[in-house]
């Protein structure tokens, strides 16, 4: 399986930016499609994805966030950050099956 | 508007098998995708467990090939989970979601479940 790494906490402030990082076992792209996806879970609610193909916006999420990346190595941004934006979020991959998920990276406040 | 809602028992017996249904409405299920169960232990830790796909065939995660099924009633445009012999490491919350290659854009709002004697 494709083990993804995230970091399992970040602090920022209100107006800042949050990077997130996710590193992947073995590359995640093909071709031109690198396949990694983001997704905010807040408690008790679903996943809801953000970023689909790395840096694609999914449709309805604010311009704040974006991702970037390719092969191993992917990065959720949000800028500015907002009180909203306080979640957990996870990176997940599709290129091989099974699908697999990163470990999640909880978004607090500094 | 496509949704998703799982239902069945909070709580099943270890070495019992754990049930749940997932109904969806706004799409129907023979009509493409693959139909998921993912599952979020508590942690934060989740998994995919496997797919049902919009023809009827599977594909589970190899963790769990020999303890999961997934089946469907397309009369009902549900499809469901069966995982046998549960043991407390199978409490988790459980989801079902209409899975794409290219991002997983519709899920259920989730059922926790509980292996607990």
């Amino acid at each position: 399986d494709i083990v993804l790494t995230q970091s399992p906490a970040l602090a920022v402030s209100l107006g800042q930016r949050a990077t997130i990082s996710c590193r992947a076992s073995q590359s995640v792209s093909i071709s031109r499609y690198n396949l990694m996806h983001w997704y905010q879970q807040k408690p008790g609610q679903q996943p809801k994805l953000l970023i689909y193909r790395a840096s694609n916006l999914a449709s309805g999420i604010p311009a704040r966030f974006s991702g970037s990346g390719s092969g191993t190595d992917f990065t959720l941004t949000i800028n500015p950050v907002q009180a909203d934006d306080i979640a957990t979020y996870y990176c997940q991959q599709s290129r091989e099956s099974p699908p697999t998920f990163g470990g999640g990276t909880k978004l607090e406040l500094k | 508007e496509i949704q998703l809602q799982e239902s069945g028992p909070g709580l099943v017996k270890p070495s019992q098998s754990l049930s749940l249904t997932c109904s969806v409405t706004g799409y129907t299920i023979t009509s493409g995708y693959d139909w998921s169960w993912i599952r979020k232990f508590p942690g934060n830790k989740m998994e995919w467990m496997g797919y049902i796909s919009n023809s009827g065939s599977t594909n589970y995660n190899p963790s769990l090939k020999i303890r999961i099924s997934i089946t469907r009633d397309t009369s009902k445009n549900q499809f469901f989970l069966q995982l046998n012999s549960v043991t407390t490491e199978d409490t988790a919350t459980y989801y079902c979601a209409r899975y794409d290659r290219m991002g997983i854009n519709y899920w259920g709002q989730g059922v926790m479940v509980t292996v607990s004697s």
